[in-house]
C-alpha cells in the first residue's frame, strides 16, 4: 500500500493569512503515460463528511473557492489556502488514487490563530 | 442531484455481523464506469477505504479486511450493501458510502460525493 504522510498534524493561522499543508507519498503517484498525479485533497468540517476539493493534484472541483490551490508532483504535494477564512476551519486529507487500495493521509487540522 | 445515505444499526456486539446499506439517488449503478465505495473513520482518526463495487458487479476490497467484507448491489432499489463479519471494538467508526469520481468522462478512484455517514459502535 502507498503510505500518505501529511505535515503538520495541525496549524493555526490568522484570518486572511496563508495556510500551507504538505503531503508526501511513499512512492510516486505520477502516471507517466498521461503525466497526471493521482492525488486528491478533501476538506472535512466538524460533524460533516469529507468534501472533495482538488483532484489531479491541482484541479479544483466545481464550486471550490479559488483561494484553495494544489501543487506538486511525484511524491510531494501541497495544499495552499491563500487567505484563510473562518469557514475554512476543518481537517484536510490527501488521498492517492494511483493504486488500490486508495489511501489517505492522517489529516491536518486547520484552526484560527 | 446525487445523494447517498447510509443506514445500519447504531450498536453491534463483538463477533456479530454488521450490515450497512447505502441508498443513493441521482445516478444508476448500471451506467458504465459508475462505482460506489465504503470508507470508514474511527472517532478522531483518519479515513480508511474499505470496499468498492462497480457497475459491472466487479468488486474491490481492502486487503487488510478482505476476509471479513462483502459488498453487493441491488440496482432495482438503488442500494449498495456492505457486510462485515466478526466485528471488534476497533471497528467502531463512522461509515460512509461515496460515489466514485469522474474526470473527462472517465472514472477514477477519488470520491466526489459522500453520504453523511452512520456511526457504528461495537460494544458488548
Amino acid at each position: 500500500d502507498i503510505v500518505m504522510t501529511q505535515s503538520p498534524d495541525s496549524l493555526a493561522v490568522s484570518l486572511g493569512e496563508r495556510a500551507t499543508i504538505t503531503c508526501k507519498s511513499s512512492q510516486s503517484v505520477l502516471y507517466t503515460s498521461n503525466n497526471k498525479n493521482y492525488l486528491a485533497w478533501y476538506q472535512q468540517k466538524p460533524g460533516q463528511p469529507p468534501n472533495l476539493l482538488i483532484f489531479w493534484a491541482s484541479t479544483r472541483e466545481s464550486g471550490v473557492p479559488d483561494r484553495f490551490s494544489g501543487s506538486g508532483s511525484g511524491t510531494d504535494f501541497t495544499l495552499t489556502i491563500s487567505s484563510l477564512q473562518a469557514e475554512d476551519v476543518a481537517v484536510y486529507y490527501c488521498q492517492q488514487y494511483y493504486s488500490t487500495p486508495p489511501t489517505f493521509g492522517q489529516g491536518t487540522k486547520v484552526e484560527i490563530k | 442531484q446525487i445523494t447517498l445515505k447510509e443506514s445500519g444499526p447504531t450498536l453491534v456486539k463483538p463477533t456479530q455481523t454488521l450490515t450497512l446499506t447505502c441508498t443513493f439517488s441521482g445516478f444508476s449503478l448500471t451506467t458504465t464506469g459508475v462505482g460506489v465505495g465504503w470508507i470508514r473513520q474511527p472517532p478522531g482518526k483518519a479515513l480508511e477505504w474499505l470496499a468498492l463495487i462497480y457497475w459491472n458487479d466487479d468488486k474491490r476490497y481492502s486487503p487488510s479486511l478482505k476476509s471479513r467484507l462483502t459488498i453487493i448491489k441491488d440496482t432495482s432499489k438503488n442500494q449498495v450493501v456492505l457486510t462485515m463479519t466478526d466485528v471488534h471494538p476497533e471497528d467502531t467508526a463512522t461509515y460512509y458510502c461515496a460515489h466514485r469520481g469522474h474526470s473527462d468522462g472517465l472514472p477514477y478512484w477519488f470520491f466526489d460525493l459522500w453520504g453523511r455517514g452512520t456511526l457504528i459502535t461495537v460494544s458488548s
